[in-house]
Order: structure tokens, then C-alpha cells, then sequence
């Protein structure tokens, strides 16, 4: 099983619409969590953190849910310039003081007009 | 703001040949760290760095090697470059753990034929 899994997608939504995406991981020591977009090739750049009372900013809601280990993000009235690839990554502690960032493969959100 | 800067932006080489893909950063990041990323793969983690002086491996380390002789700059070198290697390598820093947000450079596209 990976470490952290998504969907892959492609999530195809017409302009305006909610969306949502899910991301499941296996170790339940891990400590930090993030959602980052990436465009097409160029590099990832942080969404939001994700908390465990869950957290908002704007039309992003990012939500933490530690007893079934996922986490979720959801975006509402979507826009065009919202196509993207959206990463989950999941911070794991291994071995002592030795944390790792581990990344998704990725959800590719296409916003249709 | 340069943020982290990585040259060069593309490279192609033989199999065999060497070569050293930099990075800096002038945010005095203590933590920094390459990452490959190949389709369906998600971004791996190759060596990373908590400091000068510093270095340990990452998920993938064969192949590369890294220093850290100053807080700014973290090289990576290629041994003997095989198709394999063949990747968008990414570098990214931090202000002192993983387990904070990443902060990525443009990446650098190595083809190896």
C-alpha cells in the first residue's frame, strides 16, 4: 500500500461547480499535512496547511480526519484558473527525530467553461 | 525575491557523462532537499539536508550525491548519468524542518541518452 494515496482523476467540472478530493494515508504517526497545486509543468506551490479543526481560505476548505487517516480538500464555485494538479502531502516521522515528506501522486482537476 | 533558484533549466546528456544541477537559496533556510518526479510516481525524495555540514539520503539516493558547504546552496551531482535518471528534478527549502511548507525552485528537465 503507498503512504499516501489520490485519486488520480482526472476530475472534469464545469466552471462554478463544488469539487472535492480525498487522500488517505497509512501511517498514523504522521504529523503535518498540506495540499500544494501544481500547474503544468511548473513546480508545486503550497494551497493551504491542513489543521485538525479543519481550516478555510476562501473558496478552499481542507479538512483532517485522523481516525480514518484522510484528508480532504474541497473547492466551491470553481473557476477556470483553477485547473491544476493537486497534491496531498503527509509528513512522517521515521526513525528518531527524522521526518520525511512523503507526496501523492497527484489529482488533475480540470475546469471546464 | 529570487526564492530558490536552480540552474540549469534544462540539460540533456549522454549516459556516463557527469554533471552538477544547482540550487540556492537566499531565504536562510536552514533545510533544504532534491526531489525527483516522474509521471505516476509523485515527487521522491532524493537527499535532503537539515544544515551545513549536514547531508543524509533520501527514498532514492543511488546514483547522486549532494553537499552542503554553505546555508544557501545545496548541489546535487550525478555521478554517471543513466536513462533512468532521466526525471524534473525539483530542489526546495524550508526554514528549518520538512515537516514546515516547502518552498520549490522552477525544477530542471535532465533528459540522459
Amino acid at each position: 500500500r503507498k503512504e499516501v494515496e489520490q485519486d488520480p482523476g482526472p476530475f472534469n467540472v464545469p466552471e462554478g461547480a463544488t469539487v472535492a478530493f480525498n487522500c488517505t494515508y497509512s501511517n498514523s504517526a504522521s504529523q503535518s499535512f498540506f495540499w500544494y497545486r501544481q500547474d503544468c509543468r511548473k513546480e508545486p506551490k503550497l494551497l493551504m496547511s491542513v489543521y485538525s479543526s479543519g481550516n478555510e481560505d476562501g473558496r478552499f476548505t481542507a479538512q483532517l480526519n485522523r481516525a480514518s487517516q484522510y484528508i480532504s480538500l474541497l473547492i466551491r464555485d470553481s473557476k477556470l484558473s483553477d485547473s491544476a494538479t493537486y497534491l496531498c502531502v503527509v509528513n512522517i516521522k521515521r526513525g528518531g527525530a527524522t521526518n520525511k515528506l512523503i507526496f501523492g501522486t497527484g489529482t488533475l482537476l480540470a475546469v471546464q467553461p | 525575491n529570487a526564492g530558490v533558484t536552480q540552474t540549469p533549466k534544462f540539460q540533456v546528456l549522454k549516459t556516463g557523462q557527469s554533471m552538477t544541477l544547482q540550487c540556492a537559496q537566499d531565504m536562510n533556510h536552514e533545510y533544504m532537499s532534491w526531489y525527483r518526479q516522474d509521471p505516476g510516481m509523485g515527487l521522491r525524495l532524493i537527499h535532503y539536508s537539515v544544515g551545513a555540514g549536514i547531508t543524509d539520503q533520501g527514498e532514492v539516493p543511488n546514483g547522486y550525491n549532494v553537499s552542503r558547504s554553505t546555508t544557501e546552496d545545496f548541489p546535487l551531482r550525478l555521478l554517471s548519468a543513466a536513462p533512468s535518471q532521466t526525471s524534473v528534478y525539483f530542489c526546495a527549502s524550508s526554514y528549518r524542518y520538512s515537516n514546515q511548507p516547502q518552498h520549490f525552485g522552477d525544477g530542471t528537465r535532465l533528459s540522459i541518452l
